[in-house]
């Protein structure tokens, strides 16, 4: 079966680090783009950035550059969201989604089932 | 980076009837403007790619129109299960957008 699927919820305070994972199944997981899409608590879906398992090549939308790092591991099938210093702003469902061709620029035809993150003192 | 503007933000129409929803770009997309159906606790499900192409398993009363920066998706004939938030989203410009969303809600 083809399928994303997404380490558990994860709930942490202030200021920790975190590292949420999506694993890919069913297909050629290094010659798909990867993207990770925020949605915070009621709101919209927002695109964090792409990348390409295949040689980690990374898109950062500009809300984004510099708040989180997004990484690959293709021997795993596995891509990863993380934050080294966490806020509460940043508690969320955090969603992996993959692309409908291998192509940098497409529409996101596979999803994950999300990770909640909940950032708590 | 470009900007997506849908609209309404929300809906409320009576079954059957006709559901439009409009995604305006900031700048030329061409057809590179997609549309997902989030439904309540779910993940999003892509509906329509490229503007126009239907995708395998969606329904037939979906579907989407539009180029450069106008873009529509319909809903006809309405049913219960089209109760969702409905998101447009462009890949012309690497790593993509996507707009605010819409709600569709059964009257």
């Amino acid at each position: 079966e083809v399928q994303l699927v997404q380490s558990g919820a994860e709930v942490k305070k202030p200021g920790e680090s975190l590292k949420i994972s999506c694993q890919g199944s069913g297909y050629s997981f290094s010659n798909y783009w990867i993207g990770w899409v925020r949605q915070m608590p009621g709101k919209g879906l927002e695109l964090m950035g792409i990348i390409y398992p295949g040689d980690s090549d990374i898109r950062y939308s500009p809300s984004f550059q510099g708040q989180v790092t997004i990484s690959a591991d293709k021997s795993i099938n596995t891509a990863y969201l993380q934050w080294s210093s966490l806020k509460a702003s940043d508690t969320a469902m955090y969603y992996c989604a993959r692309h409908l061709y291998a192509g940098e620029r497409d529409a996101f035809d596979l999803w994950g089932q999300g990770t909640v993150v909940t950032v708590s003192s | 980076e470009i900007v997506l503007t849908q609209s309404p933000d929300f809906q409320s129409v009576p079954p059957k009837e006709k559901v439009t929803i409009t995604c305006r770009a900031s700048q030329s997309i061409g057809r590179s403007l997609h549309w997902y159906q989030q439904k309540p606790d779910q993940s999003p499900n892509l509906l329509i790619k490229y503007a126009s192409q239907s995708l395998s398993g969606v329904p037939s009363r979906f579907s989407g129109s539009g180029y450069g920066t106008h873009f529509t998706l319909t809903i006809n004939s309405l049913e219960a299960e089209d109760a969702a938030r409905y998101y447009c989203h462009q890949s012309s410009s690497s790593p993509g957008t996507f707009g605010q969303g819409t709600k569709v809600e059964i009257k």
